[in-house]
């Protein structure tokens, strides 16, 4: 019973341009959102997050997007750097419960 | 310290040895959570620890992984009479009561079983 579909593996975009990553869940419950960027053979790193009362949030070049009623969670980067190549994971919390993840989506910014 | 720190980084058991991985949390941080990481998937919750007490050990997949941190600080994951399965990387995160929406990770720890 998946509660989280990340179901892109993997993205390519050319450096300048935007990435846009995406996440699909099924629990109604989830509240709060996030977004972590992680890098080889380190662990995930905070990036960005939003709660169920917004529909955006964003800082710098990073914008997440949340559509409750598609049960929705975009993360949009603009415009796109060599340095964001990581592999990104949309996060979910519902009240006590501990934080769920996506599979992960692998971003290649090509220059 | 500045920042959640793991050892050992990398670790090669014998199938059936016992192993323990080591957490250090941010100062101040009174959650602490573990995770288990397979190849190609995200992070699965292990358990959850506020200060010295285990409030979830939902996720811990047998009883052969067991969890402590005795004194609210240090964290330690014991996995007895390893299986190949168990090989993963084990995460280790901890958050703040100001912000105990974000978790920060360490780099977490690779276990291979042979």
């Amino acid at each position: 019973d998946q509660q989280v579909k990340q179901n892109s593996p993997s993205l390519s975009v050319q450096e300048g341009r935007i990435s846009i990553l995406n996440c699909d869940y099924t629990n109604s419950m989830f509240d709060y959102f996030l977004w972590y960027k992680k890098y080889p053979a380190e662990g995930p790193t905070f990036l960005i997050s939003i709660s169920s009362i917004k529909d955006k949030n964003e800082d710098g070049r990073f914008t997440v997007f949340l559509n409750k009623s598609a049960k929705h969670l975009s993360l949009h980067i603009v415009p796109s750097q060599p340095g964001d190549s990581a592999v990104y994971f949309c996060a979910f919390l519902s009240g006590n419960t501990p934080l769920v993840f996506g599979k992960g989506t692998r971003l290649s910014v090509i220059a | 310290g500045a920042g959640v720190s793991q050892s050992p980084r990398y670790k090669v058991a014998k199938r059936g040895q016992d192993v323990a991985l080591r957490c250090d949390p941010i100062s101040g941080h009174v959650s602490l959570f573990w995770y288990q990481q397979a190849l190609g998937q995200g992070p699965e919750f292990l358990t959850y620890f506020q200060n010295e007490a285990q409030l979830d050990k939902s996720g811990l997949p047998s009883d052969r992984f067991f969890a402590e941190r005795p004194e609210g600080s240090v964290s330690t994951l014991k996995i007895q009479r390893t299986q190949q399965e168990d090989s993963a990387v084990y995460l280790c995160a901890s958050s703040s009561p100001r912000e105990q929406e974000t978790q920060y990770f360490g780099p977490g720890t690779r276990l291979l079983v042979l």
